[in-house]
């Protein structure tokens, strides 16, 4: 059992449009991290968020932590075929315990 | 490039054969951790050092697994008597010991078990 549930498992979009994933767990999190990996890369970074009910946008991203601090969204506005990767959320703790990820594809 | 390096890349082996990674993490972060991840799921967390020092390790990391950080640099994870269920992504990834909740991943090590 995932700590981390991320919905979609998959998703695949038209360049243009908008799309949100999700990220929900029963656990409370002192803070909650997005990262974003390519295929036989690495994850990378994107933000960490830390206060319940926060926001934080990256350009054309835009990430919530939910007021309890359980749960956490991301928004992408106007994706493009570069926003492709898989999405992971990541909760703290001495060691990152990570969900499953979200598959984005973007086809032009 | 100052960031996480790996190496080697990928890594084909037999089943029962040895394997060594090496993962050379941001210069100034205390603390360097090991994950393995395979198809479809997110990274599964192994061990970490800080410094020299493995303060945790998981039940995943089963007694043929060993990782060392001798100098509180550069890390090694040896697998022994490698399994077919070994074969996966080896990610290695570093933090400050402030901020150990934004940790910055290597490219990882692709391991394949024939």
């Amino acid at each position: 059992t995932q700590l981390l549930e991320q919905s979609p498992q998959f998703l695949s979009i038209q360049e243009g449009e908008n799309l949100t994933v999700y990220c929900n767990s029963s656990s409370v999190f002192s803070s909650l991290q997005w990262y974003r990996q390519e295929p036989g890369e690495g994850p990378v970074l994107l933000v960490t968020v830390v206060t319940g009910g926060e926001v934080k946008k990256l350009k054309r991203l835009t990430f919530q932590f939910g007021d309890a601090r359980k749960d956490s969204s991301l928004h992408i506005t106007a994706a493009q075929p570069g926003d492709t990767g898989l999405y992971l959320c990541a909760g703290e703790g001495h060691h990152m315990r990570f969900g499953a990820g979200t598959r984005l594809t973007v086809k032009p | 490039d100052t960031g996480v390096s790996q190496d080697p890349r990928h890594k084909i082996t037999k089943r029962g054969q040895n394997v060594t990674f090496r993962c050379d993490p941001i210069s100034e972060h205390n603390r360097l951790y090991w994950y393995r991840q395979t198809l479809g799921q997110g990274p599964e967390f192994l061990t970490y050092f800080q410094n020299e020092a493995q303060l945790e390790k998981s039940r995943l990391l089963s007694d043929r697994f060993s990782a060392e950080r001798p100098k509180g640099s550069f890390s090694t994870l040896e697998i022994q008597r490698t399994e077919q269920g070994d074969s996966a992504m080896y990610l290695c990834a570093s933090s400050r010991l402030i901020s150990y909740n934004e940790q910055f991943f290597g490219p990882g090590t692709r391991l394949t078990v024939l």
